[in-house]
């Protein structure tokens, strides 16, 4: 089982400049969640898809942020004229079911740098 | 409204000394509490739950947890800390049925030789 992954592991972007991330939920998990990691903010809940569909996205930011799921091997978090205060660790997370049981298997996450 | 309270931010200790990290959780339903620990630079990884049952929980590398309803805590435990088990530990909180967890601020762990 090679977990959660996310790429890239590290990304730095101008200012204005579009950043798109990946998450390879782990095989079989049906739900996938996004979070955001600042030192000032902690952990954030941004979006979560169960079975490739969109549930809530109610903490993605209305602009510039987007997140998809095509297949269920895949999730992408695009934000688009970045800005420094996007600067994150932008964390993705599995699990089995709509994640009622609450564990959720993490990725490494990726870290954002906007200049 | 559910919520979690970490009230130390951060927390030194000796190693081999003993080591109890405090987590308040406020539930309207049966909660599932879990415990995940962030090494530097990596994702949040799974120490222990608690859905039901001995309130007290076994987890990895010898950490445990007390579940107590009365005080709506669930503290974590270790007997004799490792300097490798320096980093930041949250307490998080789930509730039957729903999907979103809530996290905890986090306690950063600091083991000092």
């Amino acid at each position: 089982n090679a977990g959660v992954i996310q790429t890239p592991r590290h990304k730095v972007t101008g200012k204005g400049q579009e950043a798109t991330l990946w998450c390879e939920p782990i095989s079989g998990h049906s739900a996938v969640f996004w979070y955001r990691q600042t030192i000032v903010q902690g952990l954030e809940f941004l979006t979560y898809f169960r079975n490739q569909a969109p549930i809530d996205d109610s903490g993605m930011p209305k602009e510039r942020f987007s997140a998809q799921m095509p297949n269920q091997s895949h999730s992408t978090l695009k934000i688009q004229s970045t800005q420094p205060q996007d600067s994150a660790v932008y964390l993705c997370a599995s699990s089995l079911g709509g994640g009622n049981t609450g564990q959720l298997y993490f990725g490494e996450g990726s870290k954002l740098t906007v200049l | 409204a559910q919520s979690v309270t970490q009230p130390d931010a951060r927390v030194t200790v000796s190693e081999g000394a003993s080591l109890q990290l405090r987590c308040k959780y406020s539930s309207s339903g049966t909660p599932y509490l879990f415990w995940y620990v962030q090494y530097p630079r990596q994702g949040l990884q799974l120490l222990l739950k608690y859905y039901s049952g001995d309130p007290v929980v076994q987890g990895v590398n010898g950490f445990e947890a007390e579940f107590s309803k009365s005080n709506s805590s669930f503290h974590l435990r270790k007997a004799s800390v490792h300097w490798s088990d320096s980093a930041v530990y949250f307490c998080v909180l789930s509730r039957t049925g729903g999907y979103k967890v809530v996290f905890g601020s986090g306690t950063r762990l600091l083991v000092s030789p």
